[in-house]
């Protein structure tokens, strides 16, 4: 099983501030199948980026997607009112979840 | 407007049994690689079991296999969750979910599932 390490576990910002997010799988993606989710309560998950760094659709630019291999990086240019939730990076290889990083309202 | 909508969830008591669909709306589910996806209260997301378009392949998570069958009915275009031998650490919220490039790009709103006596 492929583990996902997420990382800050709470991340406390002003709004317009820049957030970045980090995911660490314990192997190599194959073909870089990392995915991207955010919850507010009481939703289900959204999908923000597939493929590592495709955008969904309808998501705004101000999302974005980077890395390979092992290591990958969620940035949200710059943090609007309605940024604030949990995000969960996910795999498809063994299909696993990480953790989730907690972005909240300093 | 794609829309699935998750529904028969509901409290159980250990060992029993219940089953869950998801019905789509706005695309064919027949075209699509199909899962379930559940959190518990509190906690993170986990997924549980998929199934290939035309049915013929189906996966499931170590912890339930066995115990829960994915089923879907194309007539009808929906997706089946038969969950059986119940147990406590199945109490969640269950999500269905259509996938695109190993990603779930439509989901359901959930529906409640409780194990407890």
């Amino acid at each position: 099983e492929i583990v996902l390490t997420q990382s800050p576990g709470t991340l406390s910002l002003f709004p317009g501030e820049r957030a970045t997010l980090s995911c660490r799988a314990s192997q190599s993606l194959v073909d870089n199948l990392l995915s991207w989710y955010q919850q507010k309560p009481g939703q289900a998950p959204r999908l923000l980026i597939y493929r590592a760094s495709s955008r969904a659709t309808g998501i705004p630019d101000r999302f974005s997607g980077s890395g390979s291999g092992t290591d990958f990086t969620l940035t949200i240019s710059r943090l609007e009112p309605e940024d604030f939730a949990i995000f969960y990076c996910y795999q498809h290889g063994t299909k696993t979840f990480g953790q989730g990083t907690k972005v909240e309202v300093k | 407007e794609i829309q699935l909508a998750a529904s028969g969830g509901g409290l159980v008591q250990p060992g029993g049994s219940l089953r869950l669909s998801c019905a789509a709306s706005g695309f064919n589910l027949n075209k699509y690689w199909m899962s379930w996806v559940r959190q518990a209260p509190g906690k993170g997301l986990e997924w549980v079991a998929n199934i290939k378009p035309d049915g013929s392949v189906r996966y499931y998570v170590d912890s339930v296999k066995g115990r829960f069958t994915i089923s879907r009915d194309d007539d009808k275009n929906s997706l089946s969750l038969l969950m059986n031998s119940l147990r406590a650490e199945d109490t969640a919220m269950y999500f269905c979910a259509s996938e695109y490039w190993g990603s779930y790009d439509n989901w359901g709103q959930g529906t409640l599932v409780t194990v407890s006596s």
